[in-house]
């Protein structure tokens, strides 16, 4: 089983629809987590941090689960311009291990 | 900007030639640094953890022999692909962990057409 797992759609949406990702983590001593996004034939990029209690950035919105161990991204709206790959990553904090998912695909049309 | 360079962009060489990539960071020390390989249409894969003043750990199936790794600095790290051959062609990029934040920061990546 992969430390990080993510499922990998593809997800395609209409613009305007709401869609959301989760990433299960198997070690529980993770501690920061965040969503970056890829786009084709580019470096991932961050998009937001996680935190506990849950952080919200314009459409976008995270959330951690430690009981459970999983993060979620939601994004509401969605614009033609969010088609890209979402990666979840997760760090163990002062261990210098950051592993992240394969990736979910997003794929909005018109 | 950019906090990690990662050189040069695009390479072009013949089956044969050895291709030194560079992963610069900018604007912390990156005691860690890791170097992905990705193939068209696929997920990144983690190929090494560079880590500075030490050796590298590679990912298994990763050979070291052939894909080495030089962590010399707290803000520089190369991956020198030897010998290389039309299978090595793939994008390559790296990332460093900002310590402080726990961010991870990737280079641009380096294009590889090996013919």
């Amino acid at each position: 089983r992969k430390e990080v797992e993510q499922d990998p759609g593809p997800f395609n949406v209409p613009e305007g629809a709401t869609v959301a990702f989760n990433c299960t983590y198997s070690n529980s001593a993770s501690q920061s987590f965040f969503w970056y996004r890829q786009d084709c034939r580019k470096e991932p990029k961050l998009l937001m941090s996680v935190y506990s209690s849950g952080n919200e950035d314009g459409r976008f919105t995270a959330q951690l689960n430690r009981a459970s161990q999983y993060i979620s991204l939601l994004i509401r709206d969605s614009k033609l311009s969010d088609s890209a790959t979402y990666l979840c990553v997760v760090n163990v904090f002062n261990a210098g291990k950051s592993t992240f998912g394969d990736g979910t695909t997003l794929t909005v049309k018109p | 900007g950019a906090v990690v360079s990662q050189h040069p962009s695009r390479v072009i060489c013949k089956s044969g030639t050895s291709v030194k990539i560079e992963c610069r960071s900018l604007d912390f020390q990156a005691t860690t640094m890791f170097w992905y390989r990705q193939f068209p249409k696929q997920s990144l894969m983690l190929m090494a953890t560079s880590n500075e003043g030490s050796k590298a750990t590679y990912e298994q199936g990763v050979e070291k022999d052939k894909f080495l790794i030089n962590h010399a600095s707290l803000t520089l790290s190369t991956l020198t692909v030897t010998s290389a051959h039309p299978e090595d062609s793939s994008f390559y990029i790296c990332s460093a962990l900002d310590r402080g934040n726990e961010k991870l920061f990737f280079g641009s990546g380096t294009q590889l057409s090996v013919l």
